[in-house]
């Protein structure tokens, strides 16, 4: 069983419409969560970062870490054309190496006008 | 222009060769890391470095080296004991106790 769980998609939404995307882990150390977008055949770039629990907000982006029952949210408001890509979690325990994380396998978005 | 760059683009390689794939990255970060993407698996950590000259196995280092001589070069080679080595690979750079990685555009690496 992988240590991130991430449903790949793709999941298609119209414009204007909230993107919901989440990711399940088995791993009760996770501390540090990520969410990173990744374009096609483009390198991943960070979105949101949250540490620990509660909610984060950026803009039109929000991240939720639920850490009792193990899972991360990612929602995404007013969602533009420009908002299709591939969305991967990421993160790792306090105790782990910084910078060594495990990542979801991605769930690909599109968002049609 | 503050990045991390990858060389080439595309790439072709003959079973039974190896092959280096190039990152430089110019954020004077201290770690920088390699990582393996296929379809429905993520991003999985080949080689990862903290600081010139060191630099740890990740999960799949098997059939792949690498080096840190500088500070803004990890290049990695696939070697032709790498089984399936066909995948895009990810080069990636943080600064020290930073959870914010950079990444380079990427290598598609293609074995015929």
């Amino acid at each position: 069983q992988k240590e991130v769980e991430q449903d790949p998609g793709p999941l298609s939404v119209p414009e204007g419409a909230i993107v919901s995307l989440n990711c399940t882990y088995s791993n009760s150390a996770f501390q540090y969560f990520m969410w990173y977008r990744q374009y096609s055949r483009k390198g991943p770039e960070l979105l949101m970062y949250t540490y620990s629990s509660g909610n984060k907000e950026d803009g039109r982006f929000t991240a939720q870490v639920d850490k009792s029952s193990k899972y991360i949210s990612l929602f995404i408001r007013d969602s533009q054309p420009s908002d299709s890509a591939t969305y991967l979690c990421a993160m790792r325990g306090s105790t782990d190496s910084w910078g060594k994380f495990q990542f979801g396998a991605g769930t690909q978005v599109v968002v049609t006008p | 222009d503050g990045g991390i760059t990858q060389s080439p683009k595309y790439l072709f390689r003959k079973e039974g060769q190896n092959v280096t794939l190039s990152c430089e990255q110019n954020l004077n970060h201290d770690a920088m890391y390699w990582y393996r993407q296929d379809p429905g698996q993520g991003l999985r950590l080949i080689y990862y470095s903290q600081i010139v000259n060191d630099f740890q196995k990740g999960d799949i280092a098997e059939g792949y080296s690498v080096s840190r001589e500088k500070k803004e070069s990890f290049p990695l080679t696939v070697t032709s004991a790498q089984k399936n080595p066909t995948a895009f690979y990810l080069c990636a750079s943080s600064a020290r106790d930073s959870n914010e990685q950079f990444f380079g555009p990427g290598t598609r690496l293609t074995v015929l």
